[in-house]
């Protein structure tokens, strides 16, 4: 079935690095952009990143950017989010997901399940 | 950037009641507007998108209406697996993409 996986989360000390996976299957992951999605503890949903199908296009809120790289690895079917100097506002779930279609701009219809970040000392 | 605010922030109805749940763009977004449920603890659901079209698997109880600026989802009769957090969000002008704050629906 259609589904993403998101792995790499914890706890790390701010200033510290983080990098998240988001693993893909039962779709052609190369043909689709992909975002990341955050929510802080009690909050609403931020967008964080997007990335085209081929990677030629990566999108960042004036948040994170700067800070934050989004990737992908086709042949792993993997996107990832490298996440520099952390701050403690940083402290979040992260989900990856996915357009509704071929569309980068449009709806996200499929999401993972989140995995936890918590920036503290 | 687009704001979305949705009200109200708190939705307390009966079971088997109409919920309307309000969305407010700050500027035209045409028909790009999705809904999301969001359940404790779980990941966000697509319910609609379009402003009107129900995605896959959606029951008929959830509708969506609006353009432009103005949108409401509406749960025609309110389940008790209905309690959620609903979000706008608008994919019109990006980046980036934005959510509404959103509304908590509470079975009363």
């Amino acid at each position: 079935q259609v589904q993403v996986v998101e792995s790499g989360g914890g706890v790390v000390q701010p200033g510290r690095s983080l990098r998240l996976s988001c693993a893909a299957s039962g779709f052609t992951f190369s043909l689709y952009g992909m975002h990341w999605v955050r929510q802080a503890p009690g909050k609403g949903l931020e967008w964080v990143a997007m990335i085209w199908y081929d990677g030629s296009n990566k999108y960042y809120a004036d948040s994170v950017k700067g800070r934050f790289t989004i990737s992908r690895d086709n042949s792993k079917n993997t996107l990832y989010l490298q996440m520099n100097s952390l701050r403690a506002e940083d402290t979040a779930v992260y989900f990856c997901a996915r357009p509704l279609g071929y569309d980068s701009g449009d709806a996200m219809d499929v999401w993972g399940q989140g995995t936890a970040v918590t920036v503290s000392s | 950037e687009i704001v979305m605010t949705q009200s109200p922030a708190t939705l307390s109805v009966s079971p088997g009641e109409r919920a309307t749940l309000s969305c407010r763009a700050s500027q035209s977004v045409s028909s790009n507007l999705a809904w999301y449920q969001q359940k404790p603890g779980q990941a966000p659901r697509l319910l609609i998108y379009g402003a009107s079209t129900r995605a896959t698997g959606i029951p008929a109880r959830f509708s969506g209406s609006g353009s432009g600026t103005e949108f409401t989802l509406t749960i025609s009769s309110l389940q008790s697996e209905d309690l959620a957090v609903y979000y706008c969000q608008q994919y019109n002008k990006w980046p980036p993409w934005t959510f509404g704050q959103g509304t908590k629906v509470e079975i009363k």
